[in-house]
């Protein structure tokens, strides 16, 4: 069973523009968490999608914006990017639509390392 | 690789010795956590998890111990290898479903 698989893997921007992040979960999952990952801040959770629905939110500004589509591949968007973005985004499934637990546990893919300059 | 954590506590560990990373967490409200290992270059990897009925959980050459009294969580690799080199997390989880993340450990074995 293939893993999370993120897309790209490195990119590099400047600051002003946008930048769209995508994810595949594993087969059969149907949610999929994003969550920025900076040595200052380490693991901030960004936002949580459920059969197309945002589910959960973190604290970031809009301009951190996901959706999920039909087949529970999920994208994630930054407008207006800024130095302070830089950072390893990582997509992470589960199952379905039960809390985390032994059985239902996070799965993360290698992430889409963003480089704003 | 990519250098996760270039700021975070780091212990170094001789291979064959057993090593013990320390977590504490943040809301007395939290009924499950786990632990997840980072290697360079890769996303967070699930190694073991407890819920907060129990204070033990043992699995292969890993131990997870949960002191909900002083919120403190500890994980405890037995002989160490080389390939336990990584950036360790701890997680937490509330009534929101949303798992908080330590800032993490960096364990270097040394051969």
């Amino acid at each position: 069973k293939a893993g999370v698989t993120q897309t790209p893997r490195y990119l590099i921007k400047t600051r002003g523009q946008q930048v769209t992040l995508s994810c595949s979960p594993i087969s059969g999952h149907r949610s999929v968490s994003w969550y920025q990952q900076t040595p200052g801040q380490g693991l901030q959770f960004l936002f949580e999608y459920f059969s197309e629905t945002q589910r959960n939110k973190g604290n970031f500004p809009g301009r951190f914006s996901g959706r999920q589509f039909s087949n529970s591949r999920s994208e994630m968007n930054v407008s207006t990017l800024e130095l302070g973005d830089s950072a390893l985004y990582l997509c992470a499934s589960i199952p379905g639509g039960q809390g985390l637990s032994g059985a239902n546990v996070l799965t993360f893919g290698a992430g889409s390392r963003l480089t704003v300059l | 690789g990519e250098s996760v954590g270039l700021h975070l506590p780091t212990l170094s560990v001789q291979e064959g010795d057993n090593s013990i990373i320390n977590c504490a967490y943040s809301n007395s409200a939290s009924d499950y956590f786990i632990w997840y290992k980072q290697e360079s270059g890769k996303g967070p990897q699930f190694i073991i998890d407890i819920r907060s009925n129990m204070d033990k959980r043992q699995g292969q050459r890993v131990t997870v111990l949960l002191n909900k009294t002083v919120k403190h969580l500890s994980l405890q690799i037995a002989a160490t290898q080389p390939g336990d080199s990584a950036v360790y997390f701890c997680a937490e989880m509330g009534g929101n479903n949303r798992l908080a993340f330590g800032k993490g450990n960096q364990v270097v074995v040394i051969p």
